[in-house]
């Protein structure tokens, strides 16, 4: 199964709304990304988190990870139009296969 | 200097026909990971090259399915005797680091369609 799983799976909001993502994933971490996916096809790195960090921020993201919890979440405040996209987040293992492991994301939808 | 580059964009093929998808990742990049993602859908790992190292198989769905990585750059991706459930978009990342320790650089992917 996969590693990351995100909820919601689908999320429409209007311009101007804040927009929140959450990503729950089950075995120890090296860091958590986002990605963010426009029109089905490749993908573009939002922002990286590592285990020991509990909050970062980008423009207007804001990534949390609670690592007692096995969660992250996305916050994109004051939403455009241009957000609309499928965002994923995907896990770095901190042991065993080395690889990233994507979710099934979030289809976010932008409402003018 | 560009980004990842694959190619095909798109592929158009018959059913029993073998088919390779090309990846050229950033210069200097030691992983390189193979995904695929049908439509409306998350991406399923297929196969992970970090260096020299024996690559990570472990996602590939069946034996009709091989990568190989030449001189730890170019990678190609190569289906033997397609079937229309190998229709999908397969999408090539490069990273500057190892197991995810990076942040990885996609490409624009190649769409598959089996017919």
């Amino acid at each position: 199964s996969q590693q990351g799983e995100e909820d919601p799976q689908a999320l429409s909001i209007q311009e101007g709304e804040n927009a929140t993502m959450n990503c729950s994933y089950k075995t120890s971490i090296n860091n958590l990304q986002w990605y963010r996916q426009n029109s089905g096809r490749g993908l573009v790195h939002l922002i990286l988190i590592r285990s020991n960090e509990r909050e970062k921020h980008s423009g207007r993201l804001r990534v949390t990870l609670d690592t007692s919890k096995k969660s992250s979440s996305l916050l994109i405040t004051a939403s455009r139009a241009a957000d609309t996209a499928s965002y994923f987040c995907a896990t770095a293992p901190l042991r065993g296969a080395q690889k990233l492991v994507f979710g099934q994301g979030t289809r976010l939808t932008i409402n003018p | 200097g560009a980004g990842v580059s694959q190619s095909p964009s798109n592929k158009v093929t018959e059913k029993g026909k073998d088919v390779e998808l090309r990846c050229d990742p950033i210069s200097g990049h030691t992983a390189l990971y193979w995904y695929r993602q049908s439509l409306g859908q998350g991406l399923e790992f297929l196969i992970y090259f970090q260096g020299n190292s024996a690559p990570d198989k472990s996602g590939l769905p069946s034996d009709r399915f091989s990568a190989e990585r030449t001189g730890g750059s170019v990678s190609t991706l190569t289906i033997q005797r397609t079937q229309q459930e190998d229709s999908a978009v397969y999408l090539c990342a490069s990273s500057p680091g190892p197991g995810g320790r990076a942040e990885a650089f996609f490409g624009q992917g190649t769409r598959l369609t089996v017919v």
